[in-house]
């Protein structure tokens, strides 16, 4: 049981390139989500879903895209990369009935 | 709005001491809480969470925390620190539907032997 997975673990981004950062889990989740972590902010809800098919906006979606066509997978995308979107980024996913989130390990992206 | 307010950035602890981190919010409704702890280069672990019913819950690795309504405060313990314990602490605030959760900016434990 792997739980929630992310790739890759870093990454250096050009201004202006683009990228995905995968997210899975095994876990059968309902719900997952995609947060940014950045020094001394505490982590902010980048988008969520409920389930395949549905997502939805957090506090700060610009600059990010998502999609969730299985319950599995829920890719982030970044389509202009800029220096404000340095972060570690993390995924998370629950089930339906509980409130604990499970986190994977982590991206730590740079934009130069 | 939500929100949660870690009012210490950083705390230091003799191996053996005591620890309590503080937590308040800001919630409209009955909060759910919840407690993750960081380690370095690590993704979240939960440490407790609070719904409703007893307001002291206890959490893994001795953990427990405290739910005040009355000073919207739900504050963290343990009775002796553990050097495995040197680590950042998140609060964090869910909403009644459960699709988004605030969290606080953390507070970073270290503890000297």
């Amino acid at each position: 049981n792997a739980g929630v997975t992310q790739t890759p673990k870093f990454r250096i981004l050009k201004i202006g390139q683009s990228m995905t950062l995968q997210c899975a889990q095994d876990m059968n989740h309902n719900y997952m989500y995609w947060y940014r972590q950045d020094p001394g902010m505490g982590l902010k809800l980048i988008y969520y879903s409920v389930g395949a098919g549905i997502t939805d906006k957090g506090e700060v979606p610009n600059g990010y895209n998502v999609s969730r066509s299985t319950t599995e997978d829920f890719p982030l995308r970044l389509e202009l990369a800029a220096p404000s979107q340095t972060s570690v980024y993390f995924c998370a996913s629950r089930t339906l009935y509980s409130d604990t989130q499970y986190f994977g390990p982590g991206t730590r992206l740079t934009v130069l | 709005a939500q929100s949660v307010t870690q009012p210490d950035i950083h705390i230091t602890v003799s191996e053996g001491a005591s620890l309590e981190l503080r937590c308040n919010y800001s919630y409209g409704a009955t909060p759910y809480l919840f407690w993750y702890v960081q380690s370095p280069g690590q993704g979240l672990q939960l440490l407790l969470k609070y719904f409703s019913g007893d307001t002291l819950v206890q959490g893994i690795k001795g953990f427990e925390a405290e739910f005040k309504r009355s000073q919207s405060s739900f504050n963290l313990r343990k009775p002796s620190v553990h050097w495995s314990d040197a680590a950042e602490y998140f609060c964090a605030v869910g909403s009644n539907t459960g699709n988004q959760f605030y969290f606080g900016t953390g507070t970073s434990l270290t503890v000297i032997p």
